[in-house]
């Protein structure tokens, strides 16, 4: 099993490209999220889902879409990127909520955006 | 929505003996999670409670006291290997769902 994988690992943006960060999970987990992580700032929920097709926001989702079209899945799309929008993403997964079902996290993805 | 409040920093000797804090504050408690993250790195599940009480595993050990909204985690025999930050999260109830919550992590540097 790879786990959950993040694609790409290292991204450089000028302010107002787009782009799309795939998260991608192997363990037939229901539950995926995305944070991102900065310096001071512990790991702040973007978005979520509890399911194929379904979405939901989390803390910090303004500026941010995603889609959960495939239950092993979940894109984070930056549609007109900013520089308060450099940080490192990270993509996790559950099982569902219950406090056993750990979340297990991709190796993250590396955005600076200029 | 939820509170949760742990020391930016701490310091420590190799061998010695750590005790992270952390408080919370959160609707729907569903359970406390205790993560190691080294530098560059993802985070990584050391353990979760429920309950209250102490959850020993090999040189970590986690306490939780809901009434409180109290956690530690307590790290034994110091190694090098342990300078990393740790993240308390806390799931709670957000919507239909529970959902957790991160602290700011601390961030803990061993020296010899």
């Amino acid at each position: 099993n790879a786990g959950v994988t993040q694609t790409p690992k290292f991204r450089v943006l000028k302010t107002g490209q787009s782009m799309t960060l795939l998260c991608a999970q192997d363990m037939n987990h229901e539950y995926m999220y995305w944070y991102r992580q900065d310096p001071g700032m512990g790991l702040r929920l973007i978005h979520y889902s509890v399911g194929e097709g379904t979405t939901a926001k989390g803390e910090v989702p303004d500026g941010y879409n995603v889609s959960r079209l495939k239950k092993q899945n979940f894109l984070l799309g930056l549609e007109s990127a900013a520089p308060s929008q450099t940080s490192v993403y990270f993509c996790a997964s559950t099982l569902g909520t219950s406090p056993t079902d750990t979340q297990y996290f991709g190796p993250g993805t590396r955005l600076t955006v200029l | 929505g939820q509170n949760i409040d742990q020391p930016t920093e701490m310091t420590a000797t190799e061998g010695a003996i750590v005790q992270i804090n952390c408080t919370y504050q959160t609707s729907g408690f569903n359970g406390l999670f205790w993560y190691q993250q080294h530098a560059g790195e993802a985070p990584t599940f050391l353990s979760y409670n429920v309950l209250d009480g102490l959850e020993e595993k090999g040189r970590f050990s986690s306490f939780l006291s809901r009434s409180k909204g109290y956690s530690y985690l307590l790290l034994k025999e110091l190694q090098m290997k342990d300078s990393a930050s740790y993240l308390c999260a806390v799931s709670g109830r957000s919507g239909g769902s529970y959902i957790p919550t991160f602290g700011r992590g601390t961030s803990l540097i061993v020296h010899p």
